[in-house]
């Protein structure tokens, strides 16, 4: 299976809830990032976690990391119709990223 | 800053024509682009990494005659696909990794390729 798999593949909310999103992978990492793409659209950097670090904060986006588990989640509190779009984790390692599968959120109104 | 472009967003071609999608970095130089391939409700393969006045690297799988890539400045890589198939239909996304940065990639906004 592929490096960074994401799990849940779909995720419904109402709006107002938090969304929490995981990420499992299998090497060892230098980084490990997340991204957003709305249907159709080229991705967009949210955050980034060295290998080093375990937590970050990004307004309302919180990311941790757990390398000895090999896994990392995104947080997305109070959650926005805006929000809805794929998330992708990707690893990176030699410079080279692979990315996920993705989780699909939808944000209802 | 870190704006990636991407031309054209949309292309229809027929099949046996050749396509060249260009990937620009607008206000930063980037040794370092990648090209990947999106298939529908699916994650981003990797095709290869393009580096500015070498040969890009391709990753296993992945045809170099078919997907000819150049970047041919730090601004500019192209990927051109030859003798395009219905098969080859897809959404191709560029990245640029900044000379200074770390290890952000900035993606463009993609490129949807039809071959009929």
């Amino acid at each position: 299976s592929q490096q960074g798999e994401e799990d849940p593949q779909a995720l419904s909310i109402q709006e107002g809830e938090n969304a929490t999103m995981n990420c499992s992978y299998k090497t060892s990492i230098n980084n490990l990032q997340w991204y957003r793409q709305n249907s159709g659209r080229g991705l967009v950097h949210l955050i980034l976690i060295r290998s080093n670090e375990r937590e970050k904060h990004s307004g309302r986006l919180r990311v941790t990391l757990d390398t000895s588990k090999k896994s990392s989640s995104l947080l997305i509190t109070a959650s926005r119709a805006a929000d809805t779009a794929s998330y992708f984790c990707a690893t990176v390692n030699a410079g080279k990223s692979t990315f996920g599968d993705g989780t699909t959120l939808t944000v209802k109104p | 800053g870190a704006v990636v472009s991407q031309h054209p967003s949309r292309v229809i071609c027929k099949s046996g024509t050749s396509v060249k999608i260009e990937c620009r970095s607008l206000d930063f130089q980037a040794t370092t682009m990648f090209w990947y391939r999106q298939f529908p409700k699916k994650s981003l393969m990797l095709m290869a990494t393009s580096n500015e006045g070498s040969k890009a690297t391709y990753e296993q799988g992945v045809e170099k005659d078919k997907f000819l890539i150049n970047h041919a400045s730090l601004t500019l890589s192209t990927l051109t696909v030859t003798s395009a198939h219905p098969e080859d239909s897809s959404f191709y996304i560029c990245s640029a990794r900044t000379l200074t940065g770390g290890h952000e990639q900035y993606f463009g906004p993609g490129t949807r390729l039809t071959v009929t």
